[in-house]
């Protein structure tokens, strides 16, 4: 059975750099299979991809974050990481990471979830 | 950016109702279409992938249908495990976008 578990600071202040690992247990990150994702949701919103990393160490990010992004893999621990930069509260949220089918050209679907982490960013 | 519009935003429907969420995409995203389930407290959780596959060991009652900008999303005979919030997702173009969500309250 295939498990995800988000770790990191619960608290951020202001203008710092927030640091989550996901920990993935029953696979391996070395899957073609696969993306693994970074999604974020604060309190009483909607979801917000924040970005991808797959096997080769190939990114994709959400424009939105204005590079502030970076996630990262770890193959020795079989953990990929997010880190965000100058973080205000607006980033404030739960953040999940996921593991992401991808079939090469037809299927895509986030089939696996952490239970999340919340973030609070508050000096 | 690809926006995705549900509606209705909200919902309340009764235990056995039969229920319809629809999806509209900002533009044609042929049938790269997803839907999951989030109830109160947990991770979301896959539904319906390629608009219309329905992900293993969930419900015969969930049905997804559509292509291009318009998807739907029904429920048939509500059951108490249902009343949670919808979400669709997008993947033909990054980055990858959800709708708002739809909130399915027990009436």
């Amino acid at each position: 059975q295939v498990q995800l578990q988000e770790s990191g600071p619960g608290l951020v202040k202001p203008s710092q750099t927030l640091s989550l690992t996901c920990t993935v247990s029953g696979d391996s990150i070395n899957s073609r299979s696969y993306y693994w994702s970074w999604i974020r949701q604060p309190a009483g919103k909607g979801l917000e991809w924040i970005g991808r990393i797959r096997a080769s160490g190939a990114t994709n990010y959400n424009p939105s974050l204005k590079s502030r992004g970076t996630i990262s893999a770890d193959t020795s621990k079989n953990q990929f990481s997010l880190t965000l930069t100058s973080v205000t509260a607006a980033d404030t949220a739960v953040y999940y990471c996921t593991r992401d089918f991808w079939s090469g050209n037809y299927y895509y679907y986030m089939d696996v979830w952490g239970k999340g982490t919340p973030v609070t960013v508050s000096s | 950016d690809i926006q995705m519009t549900q509606s209705p935003s909200s919902l309340s429907a009764s235990v056995g109702d039969r229920v319809t969420i629809t999806c509209q995409a900002s533009q044609d995203i042929s049938h790269y279409l997803n839907w999951y389930q989030q109830r109160p407290g947990e991770a979301p959780k896959l539904l319906i992938y390629d608009t219309s596959s329905l992900e293993a060991g969930v419900s015969s009652r969930f049905s997804g249908t559509g292509s291009g900008t318009d998807f739907t999303l029904t429920i048939t005979s509500l059951q108490p495990e249902d009343f949670a919030t919808y979400y669709c997702q997008q993947y033909d173009n990054v980055p990858i976008t959800f709708g708002q969500g739809t909130r399915l309250d027990i009436k």
